[in-house]
């Protein structure tokens, strides 16, 4: 299985400073017949399904606010959210779509400091 | 509008049987991979099962394997999952989630059915 870990577990950030969320996968998720990561990242506010954010690692969903960019390759990715909005607050996760089980990380949960 | 409703959780006692559906409308059903995730109370998400646009192709994480059957039936934009022989740790919220590709990204996810296993 390829295991999922994210740090920081919880985060809080002033608002309008920049959120930084680590991802690292136990084995790689880069496939290399379509160069492309198997990795996406999600936001769960309370009561709510996970939304979409980001995908092939980098590529940001449709309608996602561009304050939110994803980066890395192989088994180290990053997601940022350039400037804290107050509506950011949520758990952050993300997830390998490269082998099943198709896991996830435990979350990292983001807060206004 | 793309609209994904899941419905059929319950209380049900240890060892008894459960059947999720979800109802798929706002886009074209065959066009997708569809999943169940669920997520324990307070807890994070677990990917459970998937299958194929056509239904040939299942797929499932070990602890659910030989006791939960996911399948879909096309002609009524529905999927489903059989669960059988439940236990205390399948309690969760479990949402099912669509993809365009084998395990993902899932783009567009139901609000969720809670299944609550207990005596």
């Amino acid at each position: 299985d390829i295991v999922m870990t994210q740090s920081p577990d919880s985060l809080a950030v002033s608002l309008g400073e920049r959120a930084t969320i680590n991802c690292r996968s136990s084995q790689s998720v880069l496939y290399s017949s379509d160069n492309k990561n198997y990795l996406a990242w999600y936001q769960q506010k309370p009561g709510q399904p996970p939304k979409l954010l980001i995908y092939w690692a980098s590529t940001r969903e449709s309608g996602v606010p561009d304050r939110f960019s994803g980066s890395g390759s192989g088994t180290d990715f990053t997601l940022t959210i350039s400037s804290l909005q107050a509506e950011d607050v949520a758990v952050y996760y993300c997830q390998q779509y490269y082998s099943t089980p198709f896991l996830f990380g435990l979350g990292t949960k983001l807060e206004i400091k | 509008e793309v609209q994904l409703v899941e419905s059929g959780g319950g209380l049900v006692q240890p060892g008894g049987s459960l059947r999720l559906s979800c109802a798929a409308s706002g886009f074209t059903f065959t066009d997708y991979w569809m999943s169940w995730v669920r997520q324990a109370p307070g807890k994070g998400l677990e990917w459970v099962a998937n299958i194929k646009q056509d239904g040939s192709a299942t797929y499932y994480v070990d602890s659910v394997k030989g006791r939960f059957t996911i399948s879909r039936d096309n002609a009524k934009n529905s999927l489903y999952l059989q669960m059988n022989n439940l236990r205390a740790e399948d309690t969760a919220v479990y949402y099912c989630a669509r993809a365009s590709r084998w395990g993902g990204p899932f783009d567009f996810w139901g609000q969720g059915t809670l299944v609550t296993v207990s005596s």
